[in-house]
């Protein structure tokens, strides 16, 4: 099994630019998220979806939007990026005993 | 809010014993999970505790206590490999983990 697919792993958007991190899973687990992770921050939650058409906003969820419309799959959207987004993102999807399996990362750079 | 609270560094030396603390206040709680970070690489799972007490998993071990809104993490027989960051994270009402800053832990020979 693939586990957490994340793509691109690496992009670099000038500021005002629109793109959009895709995660895809297959291990059929109905819960997925999206973090950014920034130098002394630690992994802080954007947006989360407990399953196909429900998401919820996380701890920092300004600037990006999110959908669910199968169970595999849930991209993050940045719909105007801005240099405060440069960050890693981690996309992760969760078992049902509550363990949470990560992708590679994304490292966006926005200048 | 919600927020877990863990030392930024932790130094030890190949062999030795070394607790990573976390202490958190969080709605919702549910049970405090631990990961690992290792440079560039993506956060892997070690352990969970839902209930009061220790888990063992071989070198490592965690223990919450939920009337102290405390836990932490136990590494033995420190070895080189185990140099990475750690992260405590509250698992809240079964849904959304929340994360601690980390503790990246060096281990020296």
């Amino acid at each position: 099994n693939a586990g957490v697919t994340q793509t691109p792993k690496f992009q670099v958007l000038k500021t005002g630019q629109s793109m959009t991190l895709q995660c895809a899973q297959d291990m059929n687990h109905e819960y997925m998220s999206w973090y950014r992770q920034d130098p002394g921050m630690g992994l802080r939650l954007i947006h989360y979806s407990v399953g196909a058409g429900i998401t919820d906003q996380g701890e920092v969820p300004n600037g990006y939007n999110v959908s669910r419309s199968t169970t595999e799959d849930f991209p993050l959207r940045l719909l105007s990026a801005a240099p405060s987004q440069t960050s890693v993102y981690f996309c992760a999807s969760k078992t049902g005993t509550g363990e949470l399996f990560f992708g590679e990362g994304s490292r966006l750079t926005v200048l | 809010g919600q927020s877990l609270e863990q030392p930024s560094e932790v130094t030890a030396v190949e062999g030795a014993i070394v607790q990573i603390n976390c202490t958190y206040q969080t709605s919702g709680f549910y049970g405090l999970s631990w990961y690992q970070q290792h440079d560039g690489g993506a956060p892997t799972f070690l352990s969970y505790n839902g209930l009061d007490g220790l888990e063992e998993t071989g070198r490592f071990s965690s223990f919450l206590s939920r009337s102290d809104s405390y836990g932490y993490l136990l590494l033995q027989e420190l070895q080189m490999k185990d140099s990475a960051s750690y992260f405590c994270a509250s698992n809240q009402a079964g849904t959304a983990l929340i994360f601690g800053k980390g503790t990246t832990l060096s281990v020296s020979s």
